[in-house]
């Protein structure tokens, strides 16, 4: 069964400092991993998805890796701004077909506090 | 703005009422989900339709009735729910099982 644990589980940090978000996951049979930030009380909003084949994806300040052997999803956050406190959510979907490709492994979230 | 919109924003329900949730994306997506997310965890996945047939239901009270009218439109219907099902449900979309999942806002329910 894949698992999914992110770490820290909370992070604080002040304004302009560059960070990492670590996810990591047990079974490296995955097709995607998708990184979602989550506001208080809002929805889950799409950041970053790497496919298995990747090793990297960029958006903006953001830049998200892959070590796929290693079971290891790394999301940078660069030059961090207040706008920026949220959850952050990583997910993989897994490898398999047969309808399991619709269920993704959540892990826990970091909650993310950037301080003026 | 989310391009998947859900309806309504909060709902307070008794135990003995009937309520159903909205969920709508014009994004031409042919995967819907539900998930229920409780405070300071992931989401939990309910259901999943694909081509507006139920492929998932991960063994879901069935006070819980999930409907999908059009490939557009997904529908939580609610029956005799208990407290402990106060919490945030989201809908998703994506455009087949492999591509990025897109959530709405989801609807705040509280059981009373």
């Amino acid at each position: 069964k894949q698992e999914v644990t992110q770490i820290p589980a909370a992070l604080s940090v002040p304004e302009g400092e560059n960070l990492v978000l670590n996810c990591s996951f047990t079974d490296s049979a995955i097709y995607n991993l998708q990184w979602f930030r989550q506001d208080p009380g809002k929805g889950l909003t799409s950041l970053l998805l790497i496919q298995s084949s990747q090793r990297e994806q960029t958006s903006g300040r953001l830049n998200a890796s892959l070590d796929k052997s290693s079971g290891r999803s790394t999301l940078y956050i660069a030059a961090s701004q207040p706008g920026d406190s949220a959850t952050y959510l990583c997910a993989v979907r897994p490898q398999n077909s047969g309808g399991s490709n619709y269920k993704l492994t959540f892990g826990k979230g970091t909650l993310l506090t950037v301080n003026p | 703005d989310t391009e998947v919109t859900q309806t309504p924003k909060h709902l307070v329900m008794g135990m003995t009422n009937k309520k159903s949730l909205k969920c709508e994306q014009h994004m031409g997506h042919r995967a819907m989900y539900w998930y229920k997310q409780k405070a300071k965890k992931p989401p939990e996945l309910m259901f999943v339709y694909s081509y507006e047939k139920l492929s998932i239901n991960e063994s879901v009270p069935s006070r819980f009735s999930p409907e999908c009218p059009n490939s557009s439109l997904l529908n939580l219907h609610l029956h005799a729910l208990q407290p402990e099902d106060s919490a945030l449900y989201l809908c998703a979309s994506s455009q087949v099982s492999v591509s990025p999942l897109h959530f709405g806002n989801g609807t705040r329910l509280t059981v009373t």
